[in-house]
């Protein structure tokens, strides 16, 4: 079955640039997407189709997709961002989640 | 907007069957795909399936036996049962909206506020 990968944390600083990733086999051949949980909420859609952001998402969200590895990219990280993030993928009719990144913004 | 609600026991027996419904508002069931994905307590997301708007399905196939996803287009509602269940599928039960590229990409928006379903005698 098909499997991704994400770290499970990641820490970065106010202001600074914080990226996640996501591996899993010839990825860049899927669509990725992302989700934001905070604690006690439902996940919140980020990034679609590799690079698309939903109306509402902030323009510091971005992603990519190429090779093995998909990678969400939140530029200027606010405190508020701190969050569990989620890739996900869809393979031969499957839905599939990685295991999710804990983002601390300290 | 369209808003989902999930609705349903939140204690189930071990072996007995678990049943949830969720309700659709601010917009049409029809047209759509709609699914249901869980979340063990500490633990990251897994899809339990999806169902289009003309009933077709697709089941995660570690739970494949167990699983039914049902839609009822009259009340603009799906629904998830999944029989036989264990202390193991004790988990908050989130039931979304699935947005498709064709046949290349599937991705959940938006998402219930999700119910807790625990599995105890």
């Amino acid at each position: 079955s098909y499997e991704l990968t994400q770290p499970p944390s990641v820490s970065v600083s106010p202001g600074q640039t914080a990226s996640i990733t996501c591996s899993g086999d010839k990825l860049g051949n899927k669509y990725a997407c992302w989700y934001q949980q905070k604690p006690g909420q439902s996940p919140v859609l980020v990034i679609y189709q590799d690079n698309n952001r939903p109306s509402g998402i902030p323009e510091r969200f971005s992603g990519s997709n190429s090779g093995n590895t998909a990678t969400l990219t939140i530029r200027g990280t606010q405190a508020v961002d701190e969050a569990d993030y989620y890739c996900q993928a869809w393979d031969s009719s499957t839905v599939v989640f990685g295991g999710g990144t804990k983002l601390t913004v300290l | 907007q369209v808003q989902l609600q999930e609705s349903g026991p939140g204690l189930v027996k071990p072996s007995e069957t678990l049943s949830l419904t969720c309700t659709v508002s601010g917009g049409s069931i029809s047209s759509y795909y709609w699914g249901w994905i869980r979340q063990s307590p500490g633990k990251g997301l897994e899809c339990i399936g999806y169902i289009s708007d003309s009933g077709s399905t697709n089941y995660n196939p570690s739970l494949q036996s167990r699983v039914t996803i049902s839609v009822d287009t009259s009340k603009n509602q799906f629904s998830l049962k999944l029989s036989s269940v264990t202390a193991a599928d004790t988990a908050l039960y989130y039931c979304s909206r699935v947005l498709r590229a064709g046949n290349t990409g599937y991705w959940f928006d938006p998402w219930g506020q999700g119910t807790l379903v625990t599995v105890s005698s």
